[in-house]
């Protein structure tokens, strides 16, 4: 069984520049969370998706985005990059409803310069 | 009232020995607690969770101990072996929805 897929896996853009990040979840898995990683701030969540509808939140500017489509697969896009937002972007699936039992990808390694 | 603290920020452990790590939560709602494992390039691997509704749950060598009226969790991992090395992260969610909120993480090193 196919894991999460995440591309790419490494990302250099220029400050104001935007950037879509893409998720594939595990077959059948039909939640998928947005997570940023960074050194300072640890893991912190961006947003959620199920079945094509953002359920959840975290607390992001406007500049980060995203959305799921009919097959799961998931996008996130972050417009006007600043240098702040150089991070590890890690996207998570589960099959369930309700919490827990997420498998997460390799993420994305997003550098801003 | 999201936050999770985990302690130590890192941790050195002789192979054979225990490592213990701890979490502490504020959050009444959550009611779900997983562990996850991360190695250097990877992303976090769900390693062993319990919910409030039981005090102790083992996996092989790994095993969560959870006190609710403290709020607090730990995890402990028995007989630690250098492949153990990698960086742990407690985590906790409640009726919100799917969204994790995780402790600092933890270096943990297990020395040969």
């Amino acid at each position: 069984k196919a894991g999460v897929t995440q591309t790419p896996r490494y990302l250099i853009k220029t400050r104001g520049q935007q950037v879509t990040l893409s998720c594939s979840p595990i077959s059948g898995h039909r939640s998928v969370s947005w997570y940023q990683q960074t050194p300072g701030q640890g893991l912190q969540f961006l947003f959620e998706y199920f079945s094509e509808t953002q359920r959840n939140k975290g607390n992001f500017p406007g500049r980060f985005s995203g959305r799921q489509f009919s097959n799961s697969r998931s996008e996130m896009n972050v417009s006007t990059l600043e240098l702040g937002d150089s991070a590890l972007y890690l996207c998570a699936s589960s099959s369930e409803t309700g919490a827990g039992g997420y498998t997460f990808g390799s993420g994305t390694r997003l550098t801003v310069v | 009232q999201q936050q999770v603290k985990q302690s130590p920020q890192s941790l050195i452990v002789q192979k054979g020995g225990i490592s213990i790590i701890n979490c502490a939560y504020e959050n009444t709602a959550f009611d779900y607690f997983p562990w996850y494992q991360q190695f250097p390039g990877k992303g976090p691997a769900l390693l062993i969770a319990i919910r409030p509704d039981v005090s102790e749950k083992k996996e092989g060598r790994f095993t969560i101990s959870f006190n609710k009226s403290a709020k607090q969790f730990s995890l402990h991992i028995m007989d630690s072996q250098p492949g153990d090395s990698a960086t742990y992260f407690c985590a906790a969610s409640g009726n919100a929805g799917n969204m994790l909120t995780f402790g600092g993480g933890t270096r943990l090193m297990v020395k040969p």
